[in-house]
């Protein structure tokens, strides 16, 4: 089994700052076949569905805010939002869809400073 | 428009069943896998398992830890999966998820184990 770290487990940023979400894999995630890792970012908020905001490890999801970005290097993964918006708090995850069992991080919770 | 609806849920007592379904529409059922996952209230999110589509067998996988209890099915004539669950425990009390993807998932329907 693929295991996921996530960190901070929170993190209050002030509206307008950036915020920096990170997940570290316990080993590759990267598809042979495309190149691409894969890593995707959720968005939960209470009662919502999880909303996907980044696949392949960087690929924004259609209708997400361009303030929504991921990146790479090797096994570590980030999440970031450029400039926190109020309706941004909300706690989010990372997951590994490589193979089976997925896995998700632990979940970062993120409110306003 | 892709849309999955999750039904069933409802409250079961401990060492009870209970059989989730996920109504799928506006995409190739037959040809999609589908996920199940959960969420305790309070905690983080939790892969239950998938079921690949008929080119790949049907093929099912599980979280190790729900192996035995949870088992996923699907009828592709109805465009529904499901998701069977046994000697339900209090700590399955969650909401759970289908989801198609990454990108796709329900709204969710609410598991409560109690007695």
């Amino acid at each position: 089994e693929i295991m996921v770290t996530q960190s901070p487990d929170s993190l209050a940023v002030s509206l307008g700052e950036r915020a920096t979400i990170n997940c570290k894999s316990s080993q590759t995630v990267l598809y042979s076949s495309n190149n691409k890792s894969c890593l995707a970012w959720y968005q939960m908020k209470p009662g919502q569905p999880p909303k996907v905001l980044i696949y392949w490890a960087s690929t924004r999801h259609s209708g997400v805010p361009d303030r929504f970005s991921g990146s790479e290097s090797g096994t570590d993964f980030t999440l970031t939002i450029s400039s926190l918006q109020a309706e941004d708090v909300a706690v989010y995850y990372c997951q590994q869809y490589y193979n089976t069992p997925q896995t998700f991080g632990q979940g970062t919770k993120v409110e306003i400073k | 428009e892709v849309q999955l609806v999750e039904s069933g849920g409802g409250l079961v007592r401990p060492g009870g069943s209970l059989k989730l379904s996920c109504a799928g529409s506006g995409f190739t059922f037959s040809g999609s896998a589908i996920h199940w996952v959960r969420q305790a209230s309070g905690k983080g999110l939790e892969w239950i398992g998938r079921i690949r589509s008929k080119p790949n067998n049907h093929a099912t996988s599980y979280a190790e830890s729900l192996k035995g209890r949870f088992s996923i099915s699907r009828d592709d004539s109805r465009n529904t999966a499901y998701l069977q669950m046994n000697s339900l425990k209090i700590e399955d009390t969650a909401v759970y998820y289908c989801g198609r993807n990454v990108t796709d998932w329900g709204q969710g329907t609410l598991v409560t184990v109690s007695s």
